[in-house]
């Protein structure tokens, strides 16, 4: 089966960054994807790992490490418009195993 | 229109009623998925098409029917439906859908909001 694990909620400040943190255990294992969710609107692709490493893209970056089952997205200089739910999701084969998701809040 | 949509946005419907949804994607894509989201749980896989064919079914109640016409339509009929199934039902879109190939990433619509009374 797949098990992944992710904290449900984060709050930080304006400006600051956060890490959210997920843990997968899933048989044939192809990547990690990324999504973050606006309250009532679709889920929407912010990144994807297949390789070990950090993935940078502007304010957001992504790392993997294939060896422990363990990602994180990391959100720096975070905007009050970065307040949404993140889900983590293990690619196996054609199909994602999604996190219930961590949902992010940013106070002024 | 681009991308994934999804009709109706909302949908209240009684136990004995039959509804359909609607999933429309712009993309060229040839994959076609349908998930549920309740509250504070992790987003269901419950059906997969690639190139109008089913390719996954996740062990998902009869009362849930999908039909596929084409790579661009994806309908999932509702039927006799029980209180619990009250979640967000998402449509997504891949390039593809390739079993034991590399995964696609995934689009999705805004979902319908489905309320069983």
């Amino acid at each position: 089966g797949q098990n992944i694990d992710q904290p449900t909620e984060m709050t930080a400040t304006e400006g600051a960054i956060v890490q959210i943190n997920c843990t997968y255990q899933t048989s044939g294992f192809n990547g990690l994807f990324w999504y973050q969710q606006h309250a009532g609107e679709a889920p929407t692709f912010l990144s994807y790992n297949v390789l070990d490493g950090l993935e940078e893209k502007g304010r957001f970056s992504s790392f993997l490490s294939r060896s422990k089952g363990y990602s994180y997205l990391l959100l720096k200089e975070l905007q009050m418009k970065d307040s949404a739910s993140y889900l983590c999701a293990a690619s196996n084969d054609y199909k994602l195993s999604f996190g219930a998701g961590t949902t992010v809040t940013v106070r002024a | 229109e681009t991308g994934v949509t999804q009709t109706p946005r909302h949908l209240v419907m009684g136990m004995t009623n039959k509804k359909s949804l609607k999933c429309e994607q712009h993309l060229g894509h040839n994959a076609m998925y349908w998930y549920k989201q309740s509250a504070k749980k992790p987003l269901e896989l419950m059906f997969v098409y690639s190139l109008e064919e089913r390719v996954e079914n996740n062990s998902v109640p009869s009362r849930f029917s999908p039909e596929c016409p084409n790579s661009s339509h994806l309908f999932l009929h509702l039927h006799t439906l029980q209180p619990e199934d009250s979640a967000l039902y998402l449509c997504a879109s891949s390039q593809e859908a390739l079993v034991g190939g590399s995964t696609d990433t995934q689009y999705f619509g805004p979902g319908t909001r489905l309320t069983v009374l």
